[in-house]
């Protein structure tokens, strides 16, 4: 089972946006329209930010946003905040039942 | 209150046994899928396995024949039963709820995870 493909690090000013992928294959991410978004602060659990592609669970700021061309899935958080500082980890249902992980994101807000 | 939360962890050696759960409270996890996740110290997080509201049960590679993921509906309490633990098991489980607003193999409720330490 092969992990997604993420940047190790993105990095941004307050206020700028940016834009993180996730690129798998098409038995994963480029198959079903089943991409997730979670966002992690060191030492808490993760929590959901997008499902389904594009969906935002409620409580979530407008400012995340997603979407998906192939087999690359991308989130994008703009107005940039400096809570917003956070790995981020992408996920897809793959052709095997199981679930796929992106390695992870490290956000900086400069 | 909605929420999960893990217990069970702990120091174990190599080849041992240990038993993970998950207290649901909110919710009833006998319909809704349910998730167990690790995170290594200082790595990212991996799936490990699922259980569907039907029963349906699914496993990762590293794990498929060792780790076997259960429910008690009296109890309200998924389970995490894993044998032949090596050292490469150690980690922070977390266990997670699927998404309940129709979203797939997403999940918005997770416990505060509880560590798995395989050393001798």
């Amino acid at each position: 089972q092969s992990a997604l493909t993420q940047p190790a690090s993105v990095s941004g000013s307050p206020g700028q946006s940016i834009t993180i992928s996730c690129t798998g294959t098409s038995s994963d991410v480029g198959g079903y329209n089943y991409v997730s978004w979670y966002q992690q602060h060191p030492g808490k659990a993760p929590k959901l930010m997008i499902y389904d592609v594009t969906n935002r669970p409620s409580g979530v700021s407008n400012r995340f946003s997603a979407s998906k061309s192939g087999n690359t899935a991308s989130l994008t958080i703009s107005g940039l905040q400096a809570e917003d500082e956070a790995d981020y980890y992408c996920t897809s249902y793959t052709s095997s039942s199981t679930l796929a992980f992106g390695g992870g994101t490290r956000l900086t807000v400069l | 209150e909605v929420q999960v939360v893990e217990s069970g962890g702990g120091l174990i050696q190599p080849g041992g046994s240990l038993r993970l759960s998950c207290a649901a409270s909110g919710f009833t996890v006998s319909t809704n899928y349910m998730t167990w996740v690790r995170q290594a110290p200082g790595k990212g997080l991996e799936w490990v396995s699922v259980i569907y509201g039907g029963g349906g049960t699914y496993y990762a590679d590293s794990v498929k024949g060792r780790f076997t993921i259960s429910r008690d509906n009296s109890k309200n309490t998924l389970y995490l039963q894993m044998n032949s633990l090596r050292a490469e098991d150690t980690a922070v489980y977390y266990c997670a709820r699927g998404e309940a607003g129709g979203g797939h193999d997403a999940y918005d409720i997770w416990g505060q995870g509880t560590m798995v330490t395989v050393s001798s």
